[in-house]
Parts: C-alpha cells; sequence; structure tokens
C-alpha cells in the first residue's frame, strides 16, 4: 500500500471499552499527527510526534492515549469513551525538518461511534 | 477565535469559476495550503503557496495570496461535478522538526446545473 493507511475505518463501541487506532505511513516521513473532526467544529490538532518523540500534545483528555513505536506507526489507544467524543479521526504524517513545504498527508480516517 | 476564517458554503453553476476566500492572522506563516476533503474521505492535498510567493497556478487551480491583507484565495476554473467537496485552508506555523497546520473549518463548495 501506499500513503497513509488507518485501520479501522469505522469502529462502534460502549463507553466501558478499550480500542485501539491503528495509522500506517510508507512514505518515509518523521513526522506524524493526530487529528479530531468533529461535525460543525474546526479540525482539532490531538498529538504531533517527531521521530518517535511526542511535540505536542493539545489538552486532550487522559482517555486518549496515543502511541509511536516507530516513525512508520502510530497509535491511538481508547479507553472510557463519552458519546461527545465520537467523530472522524485523522492520522497524517509529514517529512519534518528540512522539508521545505512540510505539507502533511491525511489517511482515509477512522469514524468512530460511542454509544 | 479562530486563526484560519473561511465561509461555510459556496454554491456554483457548473462550468463556472469558484473562488473560495480564506483570511489568516499570523504573518509569520511560511506557507499556506488549500486541502479537499470528498465525503468519507481524508483531506487530500490540493496545492500550497510559499508567503514570498502571490500566485500559483496548477491546470484548473489558481492560488492568489495578499500577504498585507492576509488573504488567500483558490480560484477553480470550469468547475465540475467532481469538485464537490469541503475546502479547507490552512497555514503553517513549523515546529523545529514537524509542521504545526492551523486549519480552517472548511467551506463546503456545492456544484448546482
Amino acid at each position: 500500500e501506499t500513503g497513509v493507511t488507518q485501520t479501522p475505518r469505522h469502529l462502534v463501541m460502549g463507553m466501558t471499552n478499550k480500542k485501539s487506532l491503528k495509522c500506517e505511513q510508507h512514505l518515509g516521513h518523521n513526522a506524524m499527527y493526530w487529528y479530531k473532526q468533529s461535525a460543525k467544529k474546526p479540525l482539532e490538532l490531538m498529538f504531533v510526534y517527531s521521530l518517535e518523540e511526542r511535540v505536542e500534545n493539545n489538552s486532550v483528555p487522559s482517555r486518549f492515549s496515543p502511541e509511536c513505536p516507530n516513525s512508520s506507526h502510530l497509535f491511538l489507544h481508547l479507553h472510557t469513551l463519552q458519546p461527545e467524543d465520537s467523530a472522524l479521526y485523522l492520522c497524517a504524517s509529514s517529512q519534518g525538518e528540512g522539508s521545505g513545504s512540510n505539507e502533511q498527508f491525511f489517511g482515509p480516517g477512522t469514524r468512530l461511534t460511542v454509544l | 477565535g479562530e486563526d484560519v476564517e473561511q465561509s461555510l458554503f459556496l454554491s456554483v453553476r457548473e462550468g463556472d469559476s469558484s473562488v473560495i476566500n480564506c483570511t489568516y492572522t499570523d504573518s509569520s506563516s511560511t506557507y499556506l495550503y488549500w486541502y479537499k476533503q470528498e465525503p468519507g474521505a481524508g483531506l487530500q492535498l490540493l496545492t500550497y503557496i510559499f508567503s514570498n510567493m502571490d500566485m500559483k497556478q496548477d491546470q484548473r487551480l489558481t492560488v492568489l495570496l495578499n500577504k498585507k491583507d492576509k488573504h488567500l484565495s483558490l480560484r477553480i476554473a470550469d468547475t465540475q461535478t467532481g469538485d464537490s467537496a469541503i475546502y479547507f485552508c490552512a497555514d503553517s506555523r513549523g515546529y523545529s522538526s514537524a509542521s504545526k497546520i492551523i486549519f480552517g473549518s472548511g467551506t463546503r463548495l456545492s456544484i448546482r446545473p
């Protein structure tokens, strides 16, 4: 596969469940990102990883726990979520330092529904 | 308030030109981007412009940047039904090792026959 992939594409979970979202990039990039996209709200940056180190955590509740085991993979671990956490979760990657335009490439997203 | 602002909706007739406008506040932005999101999909980078440029053209797309007024626009010539999507304006504020991109709320473009 090429580009940025995300699994699963759709997820329905109860508030007491624990699940994980997975993102993989095949672009040789050094930085990866998690965004939350809710209806009627701007895209919200959640976490930024550069060279497997977290460089930003935008006041995200602790029920969201990111993990970046290597520069190609990014996970978002979910536990005891609330219905208002239902959204499209988008992963992105970028080349990182020295790349010039440093644009981000997005995956297709995981549509999460919390019951 | 939002750092990047766009109007929420735009409706154009098929074959006409679409112009989507955006304003931003950070004068230190180095790159500005236009992304497209189709239903059920992630964001697709359409084009970008470096902050020292005034204009960039790429086939049917023309980006205009007025740095003094912090105004960015995207013109789509000969708009087709496949152009129906949400268009996001974004600007880049870099970390040393990653990019921090601030997105607008998106403009939903609808095409009427």
